[in-house]
C-alpha cells in the first residue's frame, strides 16, 4: 500500500539552488496540498490543489511554485533556496465526499539549505 | 483567520495512566471540524480521532476520547491507559466546514508526549 509517496526523503542544498519536491498519491484522490513543518511552528500549507488543473496559495506560499502535474502527481519548486526554507516538507492527499474524508500524508522530505 | 493552540509543549505520562492534552482554538465560523493527528519518531502524521463542530457528543475512538467545549472553544485529547506506543508528537487541528473541496487544515504547535514505565 503505497498512499502519498514523496521523494527524495532527504537533500542537503546551497542557496541559490533550485529543487523540485516530488509527490505521488495512488489514492484516486482529488485534492493535494504541501505543508511544511518547522520546529515549535506545527504544520503550515504552502500550496494546495483542490482538483486537477487548479492550484491556490495557501499560508506560507513565498519562495515556492506548485505543479498539478495530473491527479496523482503535485509538484513543490523552489526556485532559488534560501536557508529559511530548511525545513520538513509533507505532502497529503484527500478525497473529495464529505468532511470525513482524512488528509493522508507522506513520510516527508528533510530538506536542509546551507 | 483561524487559529489553533497548543499551550503544552510537552507532557509525561506512565504507563496505563490517562493523560489530556489541551487544545483551544478561535474561529467566527459555525460550521467546522476538529482533529487530532499523532507523529510518532517515524514523521508519519496518523489520524487520532475527529469531532463535528454541530455534533455535542463527544467522540471517542478506543482509548482516545475528546472533551469538546463549543462555546468554550476548546477541544482535548484525552489517552486512558497510555501505552509506550502512545508516545509521540500530538497536533491538534481544525477545518472550517464551508471551503468546498479545498478542506485546508490548520495546525497546532503539538504537544510531545511522553510514556515513562
Amino acid at each position: 500500500n503505497a498512499g502519498v509517496t514523496q521523494t527524495p526523503k532527504f537533500q542537503v542544498l546551497k542557496t541559490g539552488q533550485s529543487m523540485t519536491l516530488q509527490c505521488a498519491q495512488d489514492m484516486n484522490h482529488n485534492s493535494m496540498y504541501w505543508y511544511r513543518q518547522d520546529p515549535g511552528m506545527g504544520l503550515r500549507l504552502i500550496y494546495y490543489s483542490a482538483s486537477e488543473g487548479t492550484t491556490d496559495k495557501g499560508e506560507v506560499p513565498n519562495g515556492y511554485n506548485v505543479s498539478r502535474l495530473n491527479k496523482r502527481e503535485f509538484s513543490l519548486r523552489l526556485e532559488s533556496a534560501a536557508p529559511s526554507q530548511t525545513s520538513v516538507y509533507f505532502c497529503a492527499s484527500r478525497a473529495t465526499g464529505g468532511w470525513n474524508q482524512p488528509q493522508h500524508f507522506g513520510d516527508g522530505t528533510r530538506l536542509s539549505i546551507l | 483567520a483561524q487559529t489553533v493552540t497548543q499551550s503544552q509543549p510537552e507532557m509525561s505520562v506512565q504507563e496505563a495512566e490517562t493523560v489530556t492534552l489541551s487544545c483551544t482554538y478561535d474561529t467566527s465560523e459555525s460550521d467546522y471540524y476538529l482533529f487530532w493527528y499523532k507523529q510518532p519518531p517515524s514523521r508519519q502524521m496518523i489520524l487520532v480521532i475527529r469531532q463535528e463542530a454541530y455534533k455535542q457528543q463527544n467522540a471517542t475512538e478506543n482509548r482516545f476520547s475528546v472533551n469538546f467545549q463549543k462555546a468554550a472553544k476548546s477541544f482535548s485529547l484525552k489517552i486512558s491507559d497510555s501505552q509506550l506506543g502512545d508516545a509521540a508528537m500530538y497536533f491538534c487541528a481544525y477545518m472550517a466546514g464551508n471551503t468546498g473541496t479545498a478542506s485546508k487544515l490548520t495546525f497546532g504547535t503539538g504537544t510531545r508526549l511522553q510514556v515513562t514505565l
